[in-house]
């Protein structure tokens, strides 16, 4: 079981907009703006989409979006495209003690 | 342009030992936290350690805590992970990642590491 919450699956069509949630503690993603986002496709290294709950990297188009409201994060891609289908992963500092922990994943399928 | 490589990786019994190398170029690589995230077959990621620029900090999943070691030697662009007393449910694919709870911004594509008898 992973610390951070994902849903398993989400799906949406080309031009859609889509949100995937990512629930944590006050430990973790609730008690520091350092949350995380990584894109990974099959056979693939993940790729940082988001830092810091919504900076996005040099490179990353607009469609990424991050946000966080309370110990849930949210990462929304909007404008749907076909080399969008991937897996996400959530990440979040946890304190020096746990130091870091991810999401389990979700499987983003672009119907 | 930014490259990690990874080696060391392949199959050792439980209760082995093997040490992973990460060879890094196209980057300040002692200005930059490093770490190593690991993922098992078919399921998601996991953070196994980082450790500081310099070297003097040091941090641990608990699953490896007392078992596995990084280091780095900053003279040769190089992260380590000695993982010694490995288990079954260590085999994952190992991968060096560029930074640490702010971010992963750099990954390298990942040598596999398999824990079988």
């Amino acid at each position: 079981q992973s610390a951070l919450t994902q849903p398993r699956s989400v799906s949406g069509s080309p031009g859609q907009s889509v949100t995937i949630s990512c629930t944590g503690t006050s430990s973790d993603v609730g008690g520091y703006n350092y949350v995380s986002w990584y894109q990974q496709h099959p056979g693939k290294a993940p790729k940082l989409m988001i830092y810091d709950v919504s900076k996005r990297p040099s490179g990353v188009p607009d469609r990424f979006t991050g946000s966080k409201s309370g110990n849930t994060a949210s990462l929304t891609i909007s404008g749907l495209q076909a080399e969008d289908e991937a897996d996400y992963y959530c990440c979040s500092y946890a304190g020096s003690s746990t130091f870091v922990v991810f999401g389990g994943g979700t499987k983003l399928t672009v119907l | 342009e930014v490259q990690l490589l990874e080696s060391g990786g392949g199959l050792v019994q439980p209760g082995g030992s093997l040490r992973l190398s990460c060879a890094a170029s196209g980057f300040t690589f002692s200005s930059y936290a490093m770490s190593w995230v690991r993922q098992a077959p078919g399921k998601g990621l996991e953070w196994v350690s980082t450790i500081s620029g310099r070297g003097g900090s040091t941090y641990y999943a608990d699953s490896v805590k007392g078992r596995f070691t990084i280091s780095r030697d900053n003279s040769k662009n190089t992260l380590y992970l000695q993982m010694n007393n490995l288990r079954t449910e260590g085999t994952a694919v190992y991968y060096c990642a560029g930074g640490a709870g702010t971010g992963f911004d750099y990954w390298g594509q990942g040598t596999l590491v398999t824990v079988s008898s």
